[in-house]
């Protein structure tokens, strides 16, 4: 089945900086590679997808870029803001087998 | 639609107890989830359906977790006898497809066995 890794686990940055987390995964099936964003105490909502067939995708202060070849993603969050604290998970998926998360990284913006 | 529901949103229960946890999935939705969320362990999933049939439960930690699908706006998630162990956040989801689209998350159900 599939196996996600996910870097770091822990991530401090200052407000106004970027963060950056990457993952990578082991099913050359998988297709879908979604990001959820999980505020303390709150369900994961999903804040941005990619799809096999796109490199990068962009939304506001946030993109992401997907390379094929090397099965890993990464989540880039841009300008970073207290309210962008949270815990964020990669996933991937696109098979018959639903979608495998990682382990999450807690990102820490210091004011 | 109102998302996905899930009920009860806080439990309490004792060693032994029996422990159903329910959800109700987005209408229109051919698939729902059950995700068990700790610290140590991360977000695993337990068991998924597809129109109310059991597709994978390879998650399901032991013979006593169980779950159900009656129909196709409710599902339960059954713990007998529960254990410490099984404290955890349960989360319910539901998508339009199996791995290729998002997954709606519920509010989930914190369980806490004393």
């Amino acid at each position: 089945g599939e196996n996600v890794e996910q870097h770091p686990s822990t991530l401090s940055v200052q407000e106004g900086d970027s963060a950056v987390i990457k993952c990578t995964y082991s099913d050359s099936a998988s297709n879908y590679f979604p990001w959820y964003k999980q505020e303390l105490g709150k369900r994961p909502q999903l804040i941005i997808d990619i799809r096999s067939n796109v490199g990068e995708k962009k939304d506001q202060r946030i993109a992401v870029t997907l390379n094929k070849t090397a099965k890993h993603f990464s989540l880039h969050i841009t300008e970073t803001q207290p309210e962008d604290s949270a815990v964020y998970f990669c996933a991937a998926g696109g098979g018959a087998d639903g979608l495998t998360f990682g382990k999450g990284t807690h990102l820490i913006i210091q004011p | 639609d109102a998302g996905v529901i899930q009920s009860p949103r806080h439990e309490v229960t004792e060693m032994g107890q029996e422990v159903t946890l329910r959800c109700k999935p987005i209408s229109g939705h051919d698939y729902l989830f059950w995700y068990r969320q700790t610290m140590m362990r991360g977000l695993e999933l337990l068991i998924y359906f597809n129109n109310n049939v059991p597709i994978d439960d390879s998650g399901m930690p032991e013979d006593r977790f169980s779950a159900k699908m009656p129909n196709a706006s409710f599902s339960t998630l059954k713990i007998q006898p529960s254990e410490p162990r099984d404290s955890a956040v349960y989360f319910c989801a539901s998508s339009l497809v199996a791995g290729g689209d998002e997954q709606f998350f519920g509010p989930g159900t914190r369980l806490t066995v004393l």
